[in-house]
Order: C-alpha cells, then structure tokens, then sequence
C-alpha cells in the first residue's frame, strides 16, 4: 500500500520568511495530493491539492510542487504569518483507496 | 450546500464503559464516510471507511466498531473502552473518488 513520508516534522520561521514542507510518496499510481492545515483544537481544513497532471499549482501566498518522476511533492508558503502558525499534513490517494496521510509538520511563525 | 455535524464535541468517559460517536452529513448523496483518530499531538489514523449503507471497511484492529445505518449517517462505538481509546476523533466525507475530504469539528474523547 502507499506509504507518505513528510518532514520536517517541526519547523520554526521568522515572519515574512518562506516555509518549506517536503512529502515523499511510494505508490507510482497516486495521483492526487493535498494538503491540509489544522489549527490547535481544529478540524483539518483542506487549503491546497493538486493531481499527477500538473507540476505546480499556486494560490496567493501557497504553492505545491509534484515531481512524479522522484515521487516527491512540496508545500512552499511566503511571505509567512502568525496565523499560519499550525500542523500541516500532505496525502496521497490513488483515488479508489482512502487517502494516506503524512505525519504532519508543526509550523511556529514567530513575529 | 454540503455540511458534516459531528456529536458530541467532548466526552469523559470510564475505562470499560461503551461509547458511541455520531456523525451526519447534509446536502449530498451517497458521500463516502471516515472516521480518523488522532492522538495528542500526532497524525491522522484512518479507523474506518464506508462507501454504500452498510459497507464498512476497518483499517486498524481494535475494540472499535462502525456502522452505517443511514445514507449519511456514520457511528463509532466501543463496547468497552481502554485508557488507549483516548484521542480526538474525527469524522470526514467525500463525493465520488477518495479525494477532497471535508471534516467534522471532532470529538475529544477521554478514558479515565
């Protein structure tokens, strides 16, 4: 089955820094992937996906990147906020099988 | 448009009594239902899934169990619950592929 690999597991920013959160997938036959961000005592809110057919994809101050040869994808934030301070998850899903989720990354932004 | 409601939000319950977690969705057929549980601090662990009424399929082995009595109705419940037992429990759906998952608030549930 897949298996999501995702780190760093903590990262800490100054504001206004960029934040970079890698996952890493092992089923070649994945082909969506999204992330989540959930907030301290929150629900996980879907904030950005993207599928096998696009390389990169952008909305505002958040991009993913997929590399489908590597099996790698990547959560890149700019221009970084106190209140993007929060656990991120990546996932991957082949569509017909739930999806797999990495282990989440704690994301402290520090005025 | 689609809503999840997810009860009760927190639970205190003793080790040994039975639980059972409720989650209903709204505005949408046929949705694909989850229940994940999350344990302090760590990641999301799928329990269990349903695609159809009646259709459950578990994901880790435990004392836990799910049912589907309704369309969009998906219950959790134990009859004895371990110290283990203690997380916070979220239930989710999706339309169609395994893909965009929408969840509930959760429920923080602790066994003492």
């Amino acid at each position: 089955g897949e298996n999501v690999e995702q780190h760093p597991s903590t990262l800490s920013v100054q504001e206004g820094d960029s934040a970079v959160i890698k996952c890493t997938y092992s089923d070649s036959a994945s082909n969506y992937f999204p992330w989540y961000k959930q907030e301290l005592g929150k629900r996980p809110q879907l904030i950005i996906d993207i599928r096998s057919n696009v390389g990169e994809k952008k909305d505002q101050r958040i991009a993913v990147t997929l590399n489908k040869t590597a099996k790698h994808f990547s959560l890149h934030i700019t221009e970084t906020q106190p209140e993007d301070s929060a656990v991120y998850f990546c996932a991957a899903s082949r569509g017909n099988t739930p999806l797999v989720f990495g282990k989440g990354t704690r994301l402290s932004v520090i005025a | 448009s689609q809503t999840i409601h997810q009860w009760p939000a927190t639970l205190v319950q003793p080790v040994g009594s039975p639980l059972s977690l409720e989650c209903t969705v709204e505005g949408t057929s046929n949705p694909n239902l989850y229940w994940y549980r999350q344990a302090a601090g760590r990641g999301l662990q799928l329990l269990f899934y349903s695609v159809g009424i009646g259709q459950i399929s578990s994901e880790v082995p435990q004392n836990l169990s799910a049912s589907r009595p309704q369309d969009r109705q998906f219950i959790l419940s134990s009859k004895k619950l371990l110290l283990s037992d203690s997380g916070f429990y979220l239930c989710a759906w999706s339309t169609g592929a395994h893909e965009k998952l929408f969840f509930g608030s959760g429920t923080q549930l602790s066994v003492l």
